[in-house]
């Protein structure tokens, strides 16, 4: 069964805008972590955010996580014709390191 | 840095066949995952090397799937006999150690007629 479930599963959006893509989980987590994958292509890593995170940052990338709520948001800034890709979270609980990934955003973005 | 390397890209065979997929790992790296994608049922994760060691195999879906690592730098996945409900793509991916970040391979695009 999938652990996470990304919301929305498709998204389009025009050059320039931003894209916010949100993960819900099940169970405890030590990290949560947000792949990219291109048509064609394998998973990207994109960034790792531990449980005692709150928010982090890569370049025009945003994460947050709420352990409360077993959520996480992907929010992508100023967004680009090649940011169109589909994007995975994926649960780390620490248990046998079996990463857990969601069913997945496919992105749109257009010029 | 050559990346993870999977074999063949694409293959194509009939059902009752044996395939075998083939992976190279980064260098280095300690932990190896095999994954099939499929639409409907996403990505799974099949088995986890560490080490070279199968560690956990509870996503094999049946005897007729197994996977070796013989050595840190070449893993297989083999399939006898194919189905046609194991067509999917597979995926082989790598870490320095356990489920810090995976890096994967471009895939394996199977397809059992």
């Amino acid at each position: 069964s999938q652990q996470g479930e990304e919301d929305p599963q498709a998204l389009s959006i025009q050059e320039g805008e931003n894209a916010t893509m949100n993960c819900s989980y099940k169970t405890s987590i030590n990290n949560l972590q947000w792949y990219r994958q291109n048509s064609g292509r394998g998973l990207v890593h994109l960034i790792l955010i531990r449980s005692n995170e709150r928010e982090k940052h890569s370049g025009r990338l945003r994460v947050t996580l709420d352990t409360s709520k077993k959520s996480s948001s992907l929010l992508i800034t100023a967004s680009r014709a090649a940011d169109t890709a589909s994007y995975f979270c994926a649960t780390d609980t620490g248990t046998a390191s079996k990463l857990t990934f969601g069913t997945g955003t496919r992105l749109q973005v257009m010029l | 840095d050559a990346g993870v390397i999977q074999s063949p890209r694409h293959e194509v065979t009939e059902m009752g066949q044996e395939v075998t997929l083939r992976c190279k790992p980064i260098s280095g790296h300690n932990s190896l995952f095999w994954y099939r994608q499929t639409m409907m049922r996403g990505l799974e994760l099949l088995i986890y090397f560490n080490n070279n060691v199968p560690i956990d195999d509870s996503g094999m879906p049946e005897d007729r799937f197994s996977a070796k690592m013989p050595n840190a730098s070449f893993s297989t996945l083999k399939i006898q006999p194919s189905e046609p409900r194991d067509s999917a793509v597979y995926f082989c991916a790598s870490s320095l150690q356990g489920n810090s970040p995976l890096h994967f391979g471009n895939g394996t695009r199977l397809t059992v007629t």
